[in-house]
């Protein structure tokens, strides 16, 4: 089972502020890193699917960067509204013997306050 | 409206007494997933499906076991259900196994006693 790790677990910002938050997964057999938003009581949505070292894609107000060199993904919220409170998943994805298979971290859990 | 659907939502069961969780999807994808939510551990894999009657392993598939006959479904089946089952679960769906986002279900919470 892959190690991936988020962080930080929990973030407080206020509405307006801008954030980011890390994914960190092992570099080898990868093929892909996806992100993914989870609201309370919802069920997690796709925000982006991520393959080449140096991409970066953007929806809105979040963005998010790819380094599948040392193993790291960035998420950034610009400007957060209360409405971005959700659970931010990462999950990169495996080849080799675990081929296509998905991991998830934990999740960072974004409170924005009005 | 594209979606994945489960059921029962909410189940409150006993201990060994057998139960299937539902899962169809109306996107025509090839692959379907289960996944299990417990405080602390993150979305876990039970068992996945790359097509009609091809499935596989997770990483917790113990004391589960699925099917997959045609392919908008995939249920979960729990022959003897126990506590360390209580769960949130998760069923997902997407159009091939590799590089393709995937779409979740409303989740069923089981709660075994």
């Amino acid at each position: 089972i892959l190690n991936v790790e988020q962080s930080p677990q929990s973030l407080h910002v206020q509405e307006g502020d801008s954030t980011n938050f890390t994914c960190s997964f092992p570099s080898s057999n990868f093929y892909a890193l996806h992100w993914y938003r989870w609201e309370t009581a919802k069920s997690p949505e796709a925000l982006f699917v991520m393959t080449l070292n140096g991409d970066e894609k953007k929806k809105g107000r979040i963005s998010a960067t790819l380094n599948t060199k040392e193993g790291y993904s960035y998420l950034y919220i610009k400007g957060s509204q209360p409405e971005d409170s959700a659970t931010y998943l990462c999950a990169p994805e495996s080849g080799g013997t675990s081929y296509g298979k998905l991991t998830f971290g934990q999740g960072t859990i974004l409170t924005v306050h009005p | 409206e594209a979606q994945v659907t489960q059921n029962p939502r909410y189940l409150i069961t006993v201990t060994g007494k057998k139960l299937t969780v539902t899962c169809s999807q109306n996107m025509n994808h090839e692959y379907m997933s289960w996944y299990r939510q417990d405080p602390g551990l993150g979305l876990r894999q039970i068992y996945y499906s790359m097509n009609v009657e091809v499935t596989d392993k997770g990483d917790v598939p113990e004391g589960y076991k699925v099917s997959r006959k045609e392919k908008r479904n995939f249920p979960l089946i729990l022959e003897s259900p126990s506590p360390n089952q209580t769960s949130l679960y998760f069923c997902a769906s997407s159009w091939s196994m590799v590089y393709n986002e995937q779409f979740f279900g409303p989740g069923t919470r089981l709660t075994v006693l």
